[in-house]
């Protein structure tokens, strides 16, 4: 299964875009890259997902470069509720998820 | 739908004791999954069923440990005898169709192992 790499952690003003970086470059032709994120003592939540078209829901937006190596996660106007640490995971065959270190995002006031 | 349900949120419990953990997966979902997460190791993979059978328990770690789902409404995780090192929360996540809608996961159970 394709590695992600992501930075420990990151500031945003609130109010502000975050744009969470993520880099997959050993991804292949079929791997999905999913977001996830955990608010503190909570069960991770699914955020969004691609594989190499452009992504939004009313969460978030995903970009997938064309050459799929990276992505970014971004959060149009964070919130406060928006701290939390952000999984970037790349799913192959089968089912499961493999959870990195993720990025631990802060929303500052 | 209430989601992806555990039980008990919190236990505590003496080393060398049983414990069972209870997890309620989204009616509809094929696939459950066990994970456990501690500050050192983070989010592990435990094991997972699909269609109530287990796939995957490579990340159990000893025998210690075991998972059951009798039926599709229902898993159990057992610890016998606990350990203090067992102490983490465990998360119970069910999908279905995983690559199009991704997981869902209950709030957990804190285990302590005292």
């Amino acid at each position: 299964d394709a590695k992600t790499t992501q930075p420990p952690s990151m500031d945003c003003a609130e109010g502000r875009a975050a744009n969470l970086p993520c880099n997959h470059s050993t991804i292949s032709g079929n791997e999905y890259v999913y977001w996830y994120r955990q608010i503190h003592s909570q069960g991770p939540q699914y955020i969004i997902h691609g594989l190499k078209n452009n992504e939004t829901n009313e969460m978030a937006s995903l970009i997938i470069t064309e050459d799929r190596k990276s992505s970014t996660l971004i959060l149009p106007h964070a919130t406060l509720r928006d701290t939390a640490v952000y999984y970037c995971i790349v799913l192959y065959t089968g089912n499961q998820f493999y959870f990195g270190t993720g990025t631990s995002l802060t929303v500052i006031p | 739908d209430a989601g992806v349900i555990q039980s008990p949120r919190h236990e505590v419990t003496e080393m060398g004791q049983e414990v069972t953990l209870r997890c309620k997966p989204i009616s509809g979902h094929n696939s459950l999954f066990w994970y456990r997460q501690t500050m050192m190791r983070g989010l592990e993979l435990l094991i997972y069923f699909n269609n109530n059978v287990p796939i995957d328990d490579s990340g159990m770690p000893e025998d210690r440990f075991s998972a059951k789902m009798p039926n599709a409404s229902f898993s159990t995780l057992k610890i016998q005898p606990s350990e203090p090192r067992d102490s983490a929360v465990y998360f119970c996540a069910s999908s279905f169709r995983t690559k199009d809608y991704g997981y869902t996961f209950g709030s957990g159970t804190r285990l302590t192992v005292v």
